[in-house]
């Protein structure tokens, strides 16, 4: 069975500081690793996602994540937070034969300015 | 090119009655995805459909059922509501089943039982 753990439910930074959010996952076989934004009274939407390739993937909005396999990690990362991204953000993780996929229970962000 | 759409976007209801969702899916896509988000948790897989077919189901009882018509929009049907049933039910959409088939989300249907 292929889970996700988001370690924080609350991660608080100041406005220009390096934001990350955590994430850890458990699939047998490859991981394809997600992340996923939620605004308020809004639905998902899609940052980047690891499916192959280089360990450190570029997405949306200048986030970025790096895929540890080791550690079975994939954090998400800005270098320079904005007020704007306060925001809800979940990881989700599927593998190559399941076609399902299975969310962490998010991470609330808050940017203060 | 359209997003996925869903209808309507709140709704109460009271326990043991009926209520269907729609979805309408992004042009050009052949799979939906239907998700159980309640308060304060992760989305949950219901099930997936697929050129209308059940394609596969997550881990939620027989009264939640759905349907997929030829033009690839999708319903979601749940009967004998419960109050746990409260929650955001999340449609996606996707070009089809594979890892890099990437679900598009529509902003959801907020369902209240009282």
């Amino acid at each position: 069975a292929q889970s996700v753990a988001q370690p924080e439910d609350q991660v608080n930074v100041a406005e220009g500081n390096p934001l990350t959010v955590k994430c850890t996952y458990s699939v047998s076989g490859n991981p394809y690793l997600f992340w996923y934004v939620q605004y308020p009274n809004r639905g998902l939407q899609f940052l980047l996602k690891y499916i192959t390739g280089d360990n450190l993937v570029k997405g949306s909005y200048g986030f970025e994540a790096e895929f540890n396999k080791s550690q079975t990690s994939f954090h998400l990362k800005k270098p320079s937070a904005l007020v704007s991204d306060s925001a809800l953000y979940f990881c989700a993780v599927r593998d190559r034969y399941d076609y399902k996929l299975s969310f962490g229970a998010g991470t609330t962000v808050t940017v203060r300015a | 090119e359209t997003g996925v759409t869903q209808s309507p976007t709140h709704l109460i209801k009271t326990r043991g009655q009926q209520v269907t969702l729609r979805c309408s899916s992004q042009s050009g896509h052949n799979t939906v995805s239907w998700y159980q988000q309640a308060l304060g948790q992760g989305p949950q897989f219901i099930f997936q459909y697929y050129r209308e077919e059940e394609n596969g189901r997550g881990n939620f009882p027989p009264r939640f059922s759905g349907l997929q018509f030829p033009n690839y929009s999708s319903e979601l049907n749940v009967n004998a509501l419960e109050l746990d049933d409260s929650a955001l039910y999340l449609c996606a959409s996707s070009s089809g089943t594979g890892v890099y088939n990437e679900q598009f989300f529509g902003p959801g249907t907020r369902l209240t039982v009282l």
